[in-house]
């Protein structure tokens, strides 16, 4: 398994600009989840996914629209990118264990915006 | 608003016991205490997670308090890889989990 992959690993856009970050997963996990770590701090929860076709609003939402169209699938759209949204991204998707769940994380996507 | 209290440091010195305390106490009934690691930037890394038991696996050991306001994670013997920042989070069944500063653990040979 490849488990958690995301892309691209950096990228650097404008003022305004917009793009999609790209997380998939092949554990066949229903839970889907991003994040936002800017420097010094912990990870805010940005949208999450409990399966296809269904996805909610975390923490910090603004400026950010997520779909779930398959299980693997759950990219990441900035509308137009500020400089506030310049962090790293991070892609979970989470093991169901009983009740709870026990997440698996990609290996970031460092983003700047100028 | 916070809900997990952690130190923002700690020290620990080669093949000792790591004990990473964090505070709970509006802990709901429903909420378990999850434990998570990020070793410098990478994605964190899940260890354990608990309900009021206590609860141990490969990598670690972790403590809840009988009523439930605090937790401690154990690691046995810490080695410079457990070198990292060490995330308590309580969650309830969904999936919604917000991670906060966390303790940064420095394991010094």
């Amino acid at each position: 398994n490849a488990g958690v992959t995301q892309t691209p690993k950096f990228q650097v856009l404008k003022t305004g600009q917009s793009m999609t970050l790209q997380c998939a997963q092949d554990m066949n996990h229903e839970y889907m989840s991003w994040y936002r770590q800017d420097p010094g701090m912990g990870l805010r929860l940005i949208h999450y996914s409990v399966g296809a076709g269904i996805t909610d609003q975390g923490e910090v939402p603004n400026g950010y629209n997520v779909s779930r169209s398959t299980t693997e699938d759950f990219p990441l759209r900035l509308l137009s990118a500020a400089p506030s949204q310049t962090s790293v991204y991070f892609c979970a998707s989470s093991l169901r264990v009983g009740p709870t769940y026990e997440q698996y994380f990609g290996p970031g996507t460092r983003l700047t915006v100028t | 608003d916070a809900k997990t209290t952690q130190p923002p440091s700690m020290d620990c010195a080669e093949g000792r016991a790591a004990n990473l305390p964090c505070n709970h106490s509006t802990i709901s009934g429903n909420e378990y205490v999850y434990w998570y690691r990020q070793i410098h930037s990478q994605g964190p890394q899940y260890i354990i997670h608990g309900l009021k038991n206590n609860e141990t696996n490969e990598m670690a050991s972790l403590i809840i308090t009988e009523d439930r306001k605090s937790s401690t994670l154990i690691l046995p013997h810490a080695t410079l890889r457990d070198t990292a920042v060490y995330y308590c989070i309580v969650s309830p069944l969904s999936n919604d989990m917000r991670f906060g500063a966390g303790t940064r653990l420095t394991v010094k040979p």
